[in-house]
């Protein structure tokens, strides 16, 4: 079956650091472009990160640039997010998704995980 | 950034009935890169139409997709029970993407 599923729930105070996974499967992982995608409570789908197929270029929108690193490990058929410097606003369902096409390609997404909670508190 | 502002906000309607959901960008999104998707209640999103007209792999012809420029439309024709979701529209065609806030559709 092709699908993603995301791991690494938890609960982090502010300024703390947590690491979420993806696993692929079903598909050939290191054809594909990967992203996150995070929804915070109540509200819309906010994009903001990608990695190359390959692993040699990554993205990043302005909000979490410095904070959270994109990374993959094709042998393993696995997409990362490491987060740091965690913000309440950073609190959300976080999503990994695929793209069809190559890194230069527009970016939809034509497969989600079921996404991972992640709640920043004291 | 291009804003995609969605409307109404919820929509809701009736089994058969046709649902018409819209997404304006605050500036001409190119190539008509423009995507919906649908997410059921404790769901993960799943792509509907891509190009702006297109449909994904799998999803049946009741969906459609229209418009270019600044102005689009997703509908939903011979609305069923199971068409309650939450409707987002997505442009790609200039970084970074972004998402429609969203059009929550209620099957009454």
């Amino acid at each position: 079956e092709v699908q993603l599923v995301e791991s690494g729930e938890g609960l982090v105070q502010p300024g703390g650091s947590l690491r979420l996974s993806c696993a692929a499967s079903g598909f050939t992982f290191s054809s594909y472009t990967m992203h996150w995608v995070r929804q915070a409570p109540g509200k819309g789908l906010e994009y903001f990160s990608a990695i190359r197929s390959d692993g040699r270029d990554t993205y990043y929108v302005d909000s979490v640039k410095g904070r959270f690193t994109i990374s993959r490990d094709n042998s393993k058929n696995t997409l990362y997010l490491q987060m740091g410097s965690l913000r309440a606003e950073d609190m959300a369902v976080y999503y990994c998704a695929r793209s069809s096409g190559t890194w230069a390609s527009p970016w939809y997404f034509d497969l989600w995980g079921r996404g991972t909670l992640v709640t920043v508190s004291s | 950034e291009i804003v995609l502002t969605q409307s109404p906000g919820t929509l809701s309607l009736s089994p058969g009935e046709r649902a018409t959901l819209s997404c304006r960008a605050s500036q001409s999104v190119s190539s008509s890169h423009l995507a919906w998707y649908q997410q059921k209640p404790g769901q993960a999103p799943r792509l509907l139409i891509y190009g702006a007209s297109s449909r994904a792999t799998g999803i049946p012809d009741r969906f459609s997709g229209s418009g270019s420029g600044t102005d689009f439309t997703l509908t939903i024709t011979r609305l069923e029970p199971e068409d309650l979701a939450v409707y987002y529209c997505q442009q790609y065609g200039s970084s970074p993407e972004t998402f429609g806030q969203g059009t929550k559709l209620e099957i009454k």
